[in-house]
């Protein structure tokens, strides 16, 4: 079965960090595009930050540029979103996606999703 | 790029034909994604290259639209159909703009 799972949600001060891992399976890891998108309590869907198949290519939405970094482990099938100088802004569920074109440079849209985990930055 | 969807919400029965429009604000070629959100779950993609019909997704949904205009029609609408649904361009980033939802509720 094709699945993500993430991990490592919880409540963090601001200015604290927070390393969110994605464990892929059912799938060739290495194959696809990946995704982070995260919903604000009551709020729409936002991207997050996307790396290729390759990891030739790394993109970060302008709200977290400098601060969050995105890396996979493709041994351990893993997607990994490191988030630093984190602020009350950053609280949301955080979503993992597969991009459904394998091997692709193109993004076509977000197929597999995990169940999200949740970011609650507060003092 | 910006998306705007229109209407915001709507009320609608079982059985009704919906339409909902989502519009960018520069050409986004065929790049664009549907996805369906119900309360507390994750994204469902429905819809992507304009009206490339997901695996596994009933064809009671449908996509057109090329450039800045795009539709999802749900020709007739089921009880598990109401949720809040959102467009998303994938042709220029960063960033992969979502539109900001259209929620479906009962009339």
């Amino acid at each position: 079965e094709v699945q993500l799972v993430e991990s490592g949600g919880g409540l963090v001060k601001p200015g604290g960090s927070l390393r969110l891992s994605c464990a892929a399976s059912g799938f060739t890891f290495s194959d696809y595009s990946m995704n982070w998108v995260r919903q604000a309590p009551g709020k729409g869907l936002e991207w997050v930050s996307s790396i290729s198949s390759s990891d030739s290519y790394i993109y970060f939405a302008d709200s977290v540029k400098g601060r969050f970094s995105i890396s996979r482990d493709i041994a351990k099938n893993s997607l990994y979103l490191q988030m630093n100088s984190l602020r009350a802004e950053d609280t949301a569920v955080y979503y993992c996606a597969r991009d459904l074109g394998r091997g692709s440079r193109h993004y076509y849209g977000m197929d597999v999703w995990g169940q999200g985990t949740t970011v609650t930055v507060s003092s | 790029i910006q998306l705007t969807q229109s209407p915001s919400s709507l009320s609608a029965s079982v059985g009704d034909r919906v339409t909902i429009t989502c519009r960018a604000s520069q050409g986004v070629s065929s790049y664009l994604a549907w996805y369906q959100q119900k309360p507390g779950k994750a994204p469902k993609l429905l819809i992507y290259a304009a009206s490339t019909l997901q695996s596994g997704v009933p064809s009671r949904f449908s996509g057109s639209g090329s450039g800045t205009d795009f539709t999802l029609t749900i020709s007739s609408l089921q009880p598990e159909d109401f949720a809040t649904y959102y467009c998303q361009q994938l042709n220029s980033y960063p960033p992969f703009t979502f539109g900001p939802g259209t929620k479906v509720d009962i009339k």
